[in-house]
């Protein structure tokens, strides 16, 4: 298994709701990533997990809350967001945090704020 | 991480070769070089990573002149299904923080 899965794909939310992004990867990776991408612009950097521990947090809002239950799963808990978080949240993985290693991304889940 | 530079966008027809050229004026001796390709709604998939002078693969090739201040990916007879984003990234391969930042990228239009 060579894939990074997301879910869900879309997700709709209000201003009040919780709700959780999950990523899986079962390639043995110990480093795990989410990312933000609005459209027409590069992926923004927002958390690193580095053998199941929080290693990078990139000044993200305390309204998005990561977690990594284990080595193969990566959460992004969501809560009380903003129009302006709608975007395609991008969770990726590598063997380790080395650029050396090749980055395997996920197709991403589309996330609309209302 | 060093930046980069890259054209915002390019055009080319079906059959062509495709050179994209990066400029990394700033590159330090532990970066390595790497391209990423993103198509809509998908996310980044990695093309491409080289030191110095010259790397192939099955997809690309990357060419790196000998001061490594730029690099060039190049992308035999493209197709329409080569319209992407690429992305020049540049970094410390044997660091350890996992920050891989994007640039602004460049997009290809492949036209028939």
């Amino acid at each position: 298994d060579t894939e990074v899965t997301q879910t869900p794909k879309h997700l709709v939310m209000g201003m009040t709701n919780k709700k959780s992004l999950k990523c899986e990867q079962h390639m043995g990776h110990r480093a795990m990533y989410w990312y933000k991408q609005k459209a027409k612009k590069p992926p923004e950097l927002m958390f690193v997990y580095s053998y199941e521990k929080l290693s990078i947090n990139e000044s993200v809002p305390s309204r998005f809350s990561p977690e990594c239950p284990n080595s193969s799963l990566l959460n992004l808990h969501l809560h009380a967001l903003q129009p302006e978080d709608s975007a395609l949240y991008l969770c990726a993985s590598s063997q380790e945090t080395r650029l050396a290693y090749g980055y395997t991304f996920g197709s991403g889940t589309r996330l609309t704020v209302v | 991480l060093a930046k980069t530079t890259q054209p915002i966008s390019m055009d080319s027809y079906e059959g062509q070769e495709v050179n994209i050229t990066c400029s990394h004026n700033n590159i330090a001796t532990n970066d390595y070089i790497t391209w990423y390709q993103q198509f809509p709604s998908q996310g980044p998939r990695f093309i491409i990573q080289g030191y110095k002078t010259k790397v192939t693969n099955e997809v690309a090739s990357l060419f790196i002149p000998a001061d490594r201040k730029s690099s060039t990916l190049s992308l035999p007879r493209v197709s329409l299904s080569d319209t992407a984003v690429y992305y020049c990234l540049v970094g410390d391969t044997s660091g350890n923080t996992g920050k891989l930042i994007f640039g602004q990228g460049t997009t290809l239009q492949v036209k028939p």
